[in-house]
């Protein structure tokens, strides 16, 4: 069974530009929540999808947008790219939410923003 | 309220040691708590999870001792062996919540 992919695994932009990451959950999964990590904040919650519905969002300015497509994959997008917005972005899949099952991480996309 | 507080930072243990890395939190309608393990360059992985109605779980030499009415919890790992050197996070989550507050992480190194 094929793992969560992300899209790209690295990217480089400068500050203004905008990016969008692409995350494939695992077959059969409903529920994409993307994670950002740092070296000081760690891990913080961004948003979670369950059937292309937003369900949540984590307390991100607007800039960090996200959605889902009919056959659970999802993208998210950041604009106005900022020197702080460097981080690993993580997409997380699993079959209804985190609360009754387990998380499956993918390997991150990686942002540099210059 | 919403936070996790996770303790010590960095922890380094001989081989056969017993690391203990312990969490705290504050708000009460959590009752979902997993431990996630990750290596460099890879994703978080599920290591266990508690709900509040056990006191202890043990999954192979991994362990979660929970303390619900000090809001604690702690992941210990017996027979430590350098494989397990990586970065500990735990994390907790509401019944009806569809997010995982996460800790700071641990970085655990074995030494052998």
């Amino acid at each position: 069974k094929a793992g969560v992919t992300q899209t790209p695994r690295y990217l480089i932009k400068t500050r203004g530009q905008q990016v969008t990451l692409s995350c494939s959950p695992i077959s059969g999964h409903r529920s994409v929540s993307w994670y950002q990590q740092t070296p000081g904040q760690g891990l913080q919650f961004l948003f979670e999808y369950f059937s292309e519905t937003q369900r949540n969002k984590g307390n991100f300015p607007g800039r960090f947008s996200g959605r889902q497509f009919s056959n659970s994959r999802s993208e998210m997008n950041v604009s106005t790219l900022e020197l702080g917005d460097s981080a690993l972005y993580l997409c997380a899949s699993s079959f209804t939410g985190v609360n009754t099952g387990e998380l499956f991480f993918g390997e991150g996309s990686r942002l540099t923003v210059l | 309220q919403q936070q996790v507080k996770q303790s010590p930072q960095s922890l380094i243990v001989q081989k056969g040691g017993i690391p203990i890395i312990n969490c705290a939190y504050e708000n009460t309608a959590f009752d979902y708590f997993p431990w996630y393990q990750q290596f460099p360059g890879k994703g978080p992985a599920l290591l266990i999870a508690i709900r509040p109605d056990v006191s202890e779980k043990k999954e192979g030499r991994f362990t979660i001792s929970f303390n619900k009415s000090a809001k604690q919890f702690s992941l210990h790992i017996m027979d430590s062996q350098p494989g397990d050197s990586a970065t500990y996070f735990c994390a907790a989550s509401t019944q009806a919540g569809t997010a995982l507050i996460f800790g700071k992480g641990t970085t655990l190194s074995v030494s052998s």
